[in-house]
């Protein structure tokens, strides 16, 4: 199994503040990336980062930002929490395109349940 | 549009069963990988199958087989004699070219093995 550690795994806060949830992985991978998961949507990527301090946004990246200052963390931040973002987030890593590995399948964190009151 | 077309909320199968979950997709780049999730109720997403869109073969692991039909652009989960731990939640998932690796997800079927 993949080494990926997601925290907290859960949390409840309030409308308005910040927030940090935290992916750490052990594999060494180039890509992460941040998906939320909510029902009727399936999972939809907030941002992803293909390198140190390399990021790009998803189709859901309003309201989030994301920092990658070393190979194996990645941070997700909610400057100002609303309740539309209330959600299940799930981190995920690829070793797409290293190595000559062409599949890109994901490797998933545990999720972090994320309640915005 | 979507991309990835889910048009089974839920299916139910008897157990040793064969079934089949649906999925189709939308995509002009000649290259892309398809793939399948399992969503247990404990959560977490596991990955089961993948097919390139140059593959010749439909891919297969263990009872797992992606039934690739690319003039009608449909990517079906076949699951062979199906077994109580495999009920879950189902995503497919595409990547389109080159880009990153990043897939886009369809809805989700939930899948319910009956004894």
């Amino acid at each position: 199994d993949a080494g990926i550690t997601q925290s907290p795994r859960h949390k409840v806060t309030e409308t308005g503040t910040p927030v940090t949830l935290r992916c750490h992985q052990t594999e060494n991978h180039r890509y992460m990336y941040w998906y939320r998961q909510d029902p009727g949507h399936g999972l939809r990527l907030i941002h992803y980062s293909y390198g140190v301090k390399d990021t790009d946004k998803g189709e859901v990246s309003d309201g989030y930002s994301v920092s990658r200052s070393k190979t194996e963390d990645f941070l997700l931040t909610l400057e100002s929490a609303t309740s539309s973002q209330t959600s299940v987030y799930f981190c995920a890593i690829s070793d797409f395109g290293t190595s000559g590995r062409v599949g890109g399948e994901l490797f998933f964190g545990e999720g972090s349940r994320l309640t915005v009151l | 549009a979507q991309k990835i077309t889910q048009t089974q909320p839920g299916m139910f199968v008897q157990e040793k069963e064969a079934v089949t979950l649906d999925c189709t997709y939308d995509t002009s780049d000649p290259s892309y990988g398809l793939f399948w999730y399992k969503q247990p109720s404990s959560g977490e997403m596991i990955f089961l199958i993948y097919q390139g869109s140059y593959d010749q073969q439909n891919a297969t692991e263990g009872r797992y087989s992606l039934n690739f039909q690319k003039a009608r652009k449909s990517a079906n989960l076949v699951i062979s004699a199906s077994q109580l731990g495999d009920s879950a939640m189902y995503f497919c998932a595409m990547r389109e070219g080159t880009n990153a690796g990043k897939s886009t997800f369809g809805d989700g079927t939930t899948l319910t093995v009956k004894p």
